[in-house]
């Protein structure tokens, strides 16, 4: 299975500003995922990142405020822009796609904001 | 849309079996999954249904029923550390995509 790891771990920020999440795969992939987990909750997906073309963002979530680069089949990016305390969440990268093949989850990124 | 119903909290004695459920709504079914999330870690998988029946993998088996909307994960010999989170999340296959959609999570409780 691919080995999924995010870069940062955590991080604390504050009001008006914005964190961009790495997420890398020791494998090539043709989609990637990011999903939002708010404290207490599931995870709820934002958006799907293909490589070469924009990013599709699921119901409630935009790409202003959650833009997104692909920029080659290891790679992604996700930018939580002009952060509030409701951005406080745990940010999950993920990869897998079709027929049986598993989807796994990244390490996750932390991220509070004050 | 997707509607995927989980228990919210279950509590069960280490040694027995317990069963968690989950339900679901989808248009473009493409598989079912059951992660297994520690407090502050991210999901692991456990085990992935896109056929009709049961899959077994050691302690934790793993049933679908497509027309019924329907499965469950079956954790035997239950031991403290299988305490976590279980989450149900299915695959919709719309557009090309393959998005996971998760339930709210069932939270397991083991007591000695």
């Amino acid at each position: 299975s691919a080995v999924i790891s995010q870069k940062p771990s955590r991080d604390i920020c504050q009001r008006g500003t914005s964190l961009t999440i790495q997420c890398q795969v020791d494998s090539q992939v043709t989609m990637m995922f990011w999903y939002r987990q708010q404290p207490g909750q599931s995870l709820t997906l934002i958006a799907t990142a293909n490589q070469g073309s924009e990013a599709t963002y699921e119901s409630g979530f935009v790409i202003d405020k959650f833009p997104i680069s692909r920029p080659n089949l290891t790679f992604s990016t996700l930018t939580v822009s002009n952060m509030s305390p409701e951005d406080s969440s745990i940010y999950l990268c993920s990869v897998g796609g079709t027929g049986g093949e598993t989807s796994h989850f990244g390490p996750g990124t932390r991220l509070t904001v004050t | 849309g997707q509607n995927i119903d989980q228990p919210t909290e279950m509590t069960a004695t280490e040694g027995a079996i317990v069963q968690i459920n989950c339900t679901y709504q989808t248009s473009g079914f493409n598989g079912l999954f059951w992660y297994q999330q520690h407090a502050g870690e991210a999901p692991t998988f456990l085990s992935y249904n896109v056929l009709d029946g049961l899959e077994e993998k050691g302690r934790f088996s793993s049933f679908l029923s497509r027309s019924k909307g329907y499965s469950y994960l079956l954790l035997k010999e239950l031991q403290m550390k299988d305490s976590a989170s279980y989450l149900c999340a299915v695959r919709d296959r719309r557009a090309g995509a393959n998005n996971l959609f998760f339930g709210t999570g069932t939270r397991l409780t083991v007591i000695p």
